[in-house]
């Protein structure tokens, strides 16, 4: 799987949009873009993902570069309740040798009221 | 509709003492695993399975024993717990087709004194 780096920090006002960035630069063509958060104290939470084409869901969306390099996660409309450490994973779809989800450190999104 | 579902949610064994941590899921879910997450490691899988019958390890297996009688159940059994062991221990499922996000459990917090 790819590997992936990001900030370790960002902060937010809520109601603003939250834009996370994530640099994948050595993805391959059949990986996936995956993005995860987790609440303090509770289960990583799945938010979208995508292989080429911007996706968008009730919760975010998610832009990726047309040399699929790198990657933006937008909540459009922050709250409190978006804090959290969210994760940027690069992978087979089908999971690739056993399956296994690489969380790195990810970033800490604080939104501030 | 649960999702999936782990208990207990707390425990405190002693050095020595064997338990079963259980996970379910109720989406039918082919894939399911576990993980095990301490402070500055991130997530760790430990053993994973694809199917009723199936089972293979992840990166940290020592320790640790599954089995996949059913879809539903994927139990994590620490044989003869040690202090190392101490951790929050999450389980997660999804289909095998394309794309699927993970779900994970809310986990279940081991200290082993």
């Amino acid at each position: 799987d790819a590997k992936t780096t990001q900030p370790p920090s960002m902060d937010c006002a809520e109601g603003r949009a939250a834009n996370l960035p994530c640099n994948h630069s050595t993805i391959s063509g059949n990986e996936y873009v995956y993005w995860y958060r987790q609440i303090h104290s509770q289960g990583p939470q799945y938010i979208i993902h995508g292989l080429k084409n911007n996706e968008t869901n009730e919760m975010a969306s998610l832009i990726i570069t047309e040399d699929r390099k790198s990657s933006t996660l937008i909540l459009p409309h922050a709250t409190l309740r978006d804090t959290a450490v969210y994760y940027c994973i690069v992978r087979l779809p089908s999971g690739g040798s056993n399956y296994k989800l690489t969380f790195g450190k990810g970033t800490l999104l604080t939104v501030n009221p | 509709n649960a999702g999936v579902t782990q208990t207990p949610k707390f425990q405190v064994l002693k050095t020595g003492q064997s338990m079963t941590l259980q996970c379910a899921q109720d989406m039918n879910h082919e894939y399911m695993s576990w993980y095990r997450q301490d402070p500055g490691m991130g997530l760790r899988l430990i053993h994973y399975s694809v199917g009723a019958g199936i089972t293979d390890q992840g990166e940290v297996p020592n320790g640790y024993n599954v089995s996949r009688s059913t879809t539903e159940d994927f139990p994590l059994r620490l044989l003869s717990a040690a202090p190392s062991q101490t951790s929050v221990y999450f389980c997660a499922s999804s289909y095998l087709s394309r794309g699927y996000g993970y779900t994970f459990g809310s986990g279940t917090r081991l200290t082993v004194v």
